[in-house]
């Protein structure tokens, strides 16, 4: 079984800076298996980024993905009021299908 | 679009089974698209994956649950439902269904997803 951990656990910025979240696997993964989501409270989490790299339908330019291997980042390039929340990456695999990391918790500074 | 709505008992007994029922709208549970999955988020942890259904019938679970979890799908009714035998405070989550969406060359995520429902496992 992949583990997927993030870091850090949480981070403080302020809004029009820069994120930059880490998601490291046990093991290498295809990216085409690294996605990403993001959980306001009381919300479902809400795909971000799929296949390590690709947008999810309807979600602004200013996130996006990267890495291979057993490294990969989630970037938002200049932070938004809204986009504070836990972030989780997850790992499409055989069995389990499904795995998620602990998250990284984005606050407000 | 697609939606989907998680419905069932907020509350059950230690020991007993819950079942939770997914209803599926805007889009149909017999596309081969599409995983139907389950996916439970204890208080103040992360999500944890339980298992899916396929729409030829065919489950995959989580190992850790395997032996307590079943998935099955309802086609006429377009829902498909989870039940999850011996239930200890443990099992305590808000369950979401989800829609696993694939093609034979790539993963495109975890796209829709109900609101979720809170299950609480007390006497």
């Amino acid at each position: 079984e992949i583990v997927l951990t993030q870091s850090p656990g949480t981070l403080s910025l302020s809004p029009g800076e820069r994120a930059t979240l880490s998601c490291r696997a046990s093991q290498s993964v295809s990216g085409s298996q690294l996605a990403w989501y993001q959980q306001k409270p009381g919300q479902a989490p809400r795909l971000l980024i799929y296949g390590a790299s690709s947008r999810a339908t309807g979600i602004p330019d200013r996130f996006s993905g990267s890495g291979s291997g057993t490294d990969f980042t989630l970037t938002i390039s200049r932070l938004a009021p809204e986009d504070f929340a836990v972030f989780y990456c997850q790992h499409f695999g055989s069995s389990p299908r499904i795995t998620f990391g602990q998250g990284t918790r984005l606050e407000i500074k | 679009q697609v939606q989907l709505q998680e419905s069932g008992p907020g509350l059950v007994k230690p020991s007993e089974t819950l079942s939770l029922t997914c209803t599926v709208s805007g889009g149909s549970v017999s596309s081969g698209s599409y995983f139907w999955s389950w996916i439970r988020q204890p208080p103040g942890k992360g999500p944890e994956w339980i298992g899916y259904i396929y729409y030829n019938g065919n489950t995959n679970y989580n190992p850790s649950l395997k032996s307590r979890v079943s998935i099955s799908l309802h086609t006429s009714e377009n829902q498909f439902s989870l039940t999850l035998s011996s239930v200890t405070a443990a099992d305590t989550a808000v369950y979401y269904c989800a829609r696993d969406s694939f093609s034979m060359i790539a993963n495109y995520g975890l796209d829709v997803w109900g609101q979720g429902t809170t299950v609480t496992v007390s006497s």
